[in-house]
């Protein structure tokens, strides 16, 4: 059973487009992170959010978190070339192990 | 500060063979795991450590085992490899254990083939 679901599975845009990738579960998290892979290296954490209703900003990146703790999506504005990777969200369910899940990931292309 | 490093880079296996992949880091993080990801399956925890000479099993240890002599270092042991054991390794570590702002620092991967 995958706790946390990540769609779209794939997604190949051109550059300048807006986009948003959406996480979702049925179970209540304590936090839910972000976290960009670039081919052929690690995952690196983007952002942390931690409160129903949170929005935060990075540059041209926005993260949500759902009311309910039990979604997030991130929306990148004008999408760039740098910005093609893999997007990992995972998060800490309540009152589980407190071990973090990671979903399976959207795997981002921007074409110039 | 190099961050989290793992050793080697790539790796080919024959059937039945055993390897060491090694992960250190320099950052003097109590906390250190090992996943593996597999095409298009997220990752999944192998083992992790709280600290020198603590270690528990994750989601898929099968196969698989550590130790942690030092803080530094965490080395992931394969015996008797098989194809289903064909992924890419990632190492990581954390100054906090889970909870609400635990960010993990991840190594460059290795990536094991076994044939």
């Amino acid at each position: 059973t995958q706790l946390l679901e990540q769609s779209p599975q794939f997604l190949s845009i051109q550059e300048g487009e807006n986009l948003t990738v959406y996480c979702n579960s049925s179970s209540v998290f304590s936090s839910l992170q972000w976290y960009r892979q670039e081919p052929g290296e690690g995952p690196v954490l983007l952002v942390t959010v931690v409160t129903g209703g949170e929005v935060k900003k990075l540059k041209r990146l926005t993260f949500q978190f759902g009311d309910a703790r039990k979604d997030s999506s991130l929306h990148i504005t004008a999408a760039q070339p740098g910005d093609t990777g893999l997007y990992l969200c995972a998060g800490v369910p309540q009152g589980g192990s407190e071990k973090l899940v990671f979903g399976k990931g959207t795997k981002l292309t921007v074409n110039p | 500060n190099a961050g989290v490093t793992q050793t080697p880079k790539f790796r080919i296996l024959k059937i039945g063979q055993s390897m060491t992949l090694q992960c250190t880091q320099d950052m003097n993080h109590n906390y250190m795991y090992w996943y593996r990801q597999d095409p298009g399956m997220g990752l999944k925890l192998i083992y992790y450590s709280v600290g020198a000479g603590i270690t528990d099993k994750g989601e898929v240890p099968n196969g698989y085992n550590v130790s942690r002599s030092t803080t530094e270092d965490f080395p992931l042991r394969l015996e008797l490899a098989a194809p289903s054991q064909t992924s890419v390794y990632f190492c990581a570590s954390s100054t906090t254990f889970w909870g609400k702002y635990n960010e993990q620092f991840f190594g460059p991967g290795t990536r094991l083939t076994v044939l």
